[in-house]
């Protein structure tokens, strides 16, 4: 079964500071992999969808990269923001061959970017 | 409207009520999800609906209870639910459901249960 672990759960940079989230799985085979950032009381907003065969997506200031092998994906936020406190949430559809595309996801990184 | 509205968005409901969430979608797409996010817990996914048809049912109790009458409408009902069901639910959609495609989320109902 498929597991998604995120390191770590929270952090806390100044602002200015560039950084890295990380998510890991546990099953390489995956149709994609996709980071969603999670207001308070609000639902989840899609940053980047990485489809197994790339190995990296770039949006504005995030960048985020994978390594199916491994089992790593990276989320790299640049110049960080206040307004990019949030939770962070990584997810992975995992293989399954019988025609199912559930997404997967981690508990999540909470990053509080401190003016 | 645009993106993926649900409704309402806190429900407040004592054991033996029987309650119905709503979510509608702007966006054109062909796949809705249902997903319970409780604290301290992964989004775990429970339904899926691809053009209206329930492809997905992640072992959930009976007492949730979905219906998709178009692309564009999702419906979770509730009844006899439990104090542990008490969560935020959130809908989903996706423009087909084969997987490739990014899924947008609604802001969720918040749920709790007496």
């Amino acid at each position: 079964k498929q597991e998604v672990t995120q390191i770590p759960a929270a952090l806390s940079v100044p602002e200015g500071e560039n950084l890295v989230l990380n998510c890991s799985f546990t099953d390489s085979a995956i149709y994609n992999l996709q980071w969603f950032r999670q207001d308070p009381g609000k639902g989840l907003t899609s940053l980047l969808l990485i489809q197994s065969s790339q190995r990296e997506q770039t949006s504005g200031r995030l960048n985020a990269s994978l390594d199916k092998s491994s089992g790593r994906s990276t989320l790299y936020i640049a110049a960080s923001q206040p307004g990019d406190s949030a939770t962070y949430l990584c997810a992975v559809v995992p293989y399954s061959g019988a025609g199912s595309y559930q997404l997967t996801f981690g508990k999540g990184t909470k990053l509080s970017v401190i003016p | 409207e645009t993106g993926v509205t649900q409704t309402p968005r806190h429900l407040v409901m004592g054991m033996t009520n029987k309650k119905s969430l709503k979510c509608e979608q702007h966006l054109g797409h062909n796949a809705m999800y249902w997903y319970k996010q409780s604290a301290k817990k992964p989004l775990e996914l429970m339904f899926v609906y691809n053009f209206k048809e329930q492809t997905e049912n992640n072992s959930v109790p009976s007492r949730f209870s979905p219906e998709c009458p178009n692309s564009s409408h999702l419906f979770l009902h509730l009844h006899t639910l439990q104090p542990e069901d008490s969560a935020l639910y959130l809908c989903a959609s996706s423009q087909d459901g084969d997987g490739y495609q990014p899924q947008h989320f609604g802001d969720g109902t918040r749920l709790s249960i007496l």
